[in-house]
């Protein structure tokens, strides 16, 4: 059970925007720390998304964009492409036990 | 570029002793601010970050998870080795080592290794 919430799904048409939600508590995200986004294709590593709310890597198209409020973060994408159907993950920090926590996953399905 | 490589046993038994390294290139941990995390995941679940070791030696572990970790650098081989103690068929997971780029923000994971498989089983 992970301290951080995410949506099990969420689905978009081609070249639609889609968001995915991730909620923590006043111990992790609500306490100010910054938070980080993966994708995950099955069966292959997490790749660096997003880092410190708003960051993106190198090589990660604009499309993807991240922002944070309170508590809450979300990972936008636009223009949705067959390519972004994978698995997402926030991650960040928690205070209360002493460890870095990841999201149980959204799966992106691209309708 | 960076890359990380997991290497070690896809079987062990109960009770046995996990020993998994990670051979990386494209950085060192000897830099400031650098270091080297081992995250699992047991198939279908999320990740879980077991613990991680900077450039200057200092760890952190996760708590439930503290007594049966040791994590280790040779910083002259680029290698960082994880072993964890009294495996379990619940520890059976993919294990990845990731890199930790020195940033002004909570650690997070640049790269990643492939991963690998580990299946405890008698």
């Amino acid at each position: 059970q992970s301290v951080l919430t995410q949506p099990p799904s969420v689905s978009g048409a081609p070249g639609q925007r889609v968001t995915i939600s991730c909620t923590g508590t006043r111990s992790n995200v609500g306490a100010g720390y910054d938070l980080h986004w993966y994708r995950q294709y099955p069966g292959t590593a997490p790749q660096l998304l997003i880092y410190a709310d708003t960051h993106r890597p190198s090589g990660v198209p604009d499309r993807f964009s991240g922002s944070k409020s309170g508590a809450s973060a979300s990972l936008a994408i636009t223009g949705l492409q067959a390519e972004d159907e994978a698995d997402y993950f926030c991650q960040s920090y928690d205070s209360s036990l002493s460890r870095y926590v990841f999201g149980p996953g959204t799966k992106l399905v691209v309708l | 570029q960076i890359t990380l490589r997991e290497s070690g046993p896809t079987l062990v038994k109960p009770t046995q002793t996990l020993t998994l390294t990670c051979t990386f290139s494209g950085f060192s941990l000897d830099s400031d601010g650098v270091g080297v995390a081992w995250i699992r995941q047991p198939p279908g679940e999320p990740l879980e970050w077991l613990v991680h070791i900077y450039w200057n030696s200092d760890r952190r572990f996760n708590p439930s998870l503290r007594s049966r970790l040791t994590i280790t650098k040779d910083t002259s081989k680029n290698q960082v080795v994880l072993l964890m103690s009294n495996m379990d068929p619940a520890d059976t997971a993919t294990y990845y080592c990731a890199h930790i780029p020195r940033a002004d923000t909570i650690d997070f994971f640049a790269h990643w290794g492939l991963g690998a498989l580990v299946t405890v089983s008698s």
